[in-house]
């Protein structure tokens, strides 16, 4: 397997468009996280899926964030709009069992910078 | 609900000198514990885990021990090198499913 595959890379955007995040876990793994990494907050969760349902969305910061997870090998994170605040780290990590002591593997992120 | 603490960086050392990194942490029940790194530009990565009270475990020459009585699973290396400059975070896998990190440790280590 690949690992967990994230895109793009790199996204600049103005203020105020929308930005959309993509995420492909590895495959076979039932939980989904989305987590956000800035210096100042470190590593925050901002929502997880089991089996392609969210489960705890209460790390998302406010409505003009949202996320989905249609099937088992891809979702997204979007934010409209967006804003200069909402520059950071964004990764994308998928897991087995997390109950059972599975680690959870990480994908490369998606650096996002709101000008 | 479940969290990590871990001693805050920089940590500066110099090649082949002796690492430590603590970590403790607060949970119910019989967390998973794990340390992860994270290189410049890239997403963090397992180091080592370990899952039951006692256990040690180990990689690339660290190793970190589940002690339950003191909540704690703090890293060691017993001689470190420049390649192992990067940022640590010890995790751990608590009754919520949710990964739980602390806030990282940036190690720096000179020739």
């Amino acid at each position: 397997d690949a690992g967990v595959i994230q895109s793009p890379r790199h996204e600049v955007t103005e203020m105020g468009q929308e930005v959309t995040l993509r995420c492909k876990p590895i495959s076979g793994h039932d939980y989904l996280f989305w987590y956000r990494q800035t210096m100042m907050r470190g590593l925050e969760l901002l929502i997880y899926f089991n089996n392609n349902v969210p489960i705890d969305d209460s790390g998302m910061p406010e409505d003009r964030f949202s996320a989905k997870m249609p099937n088992a090998s891809f979702s997204t994170l979007k934010i409209q709009p967006s804003e200069p605040r909402d520059s950071a780290v964004y990764f994308c990590a998928s897991s087995l069992d997390p109950g059972g002591g599975t680690e959870a593997f990480f994908g490369q992120g998606t650096r996002l910078t709101v000008v | 609900g479940d969290s990590v603490t871990q001693m805050e960086g920089p940590v500066t050392l110099s090649e082949e000198a002796f690492l430590t990194i603590n970590c403790t942490y607060t949970a119910t029940g019989y967390p998973s514990l794990f340390w992860y790194v994270q290189y410049p530009g890239e997403g963090l990565q397992l180091l080592l885990k370990a899952t039951k009270a006692d256990d040690k475990g180990s990689n690339k020459g660290f190793e970190a021990t589940y002690r339950k009585e003191t909540t704690s699973f703090h890293l060691e290396k017993g001689s470190v090198q420049v390649s192992d400059s990067a940022v640590y975070f010890c995790a751990l896998n608590g009754g919520s499913y949710i990964p739980t990190f602390g806030r990282g440790t940036s190690l720096i280590v000179h020739p």
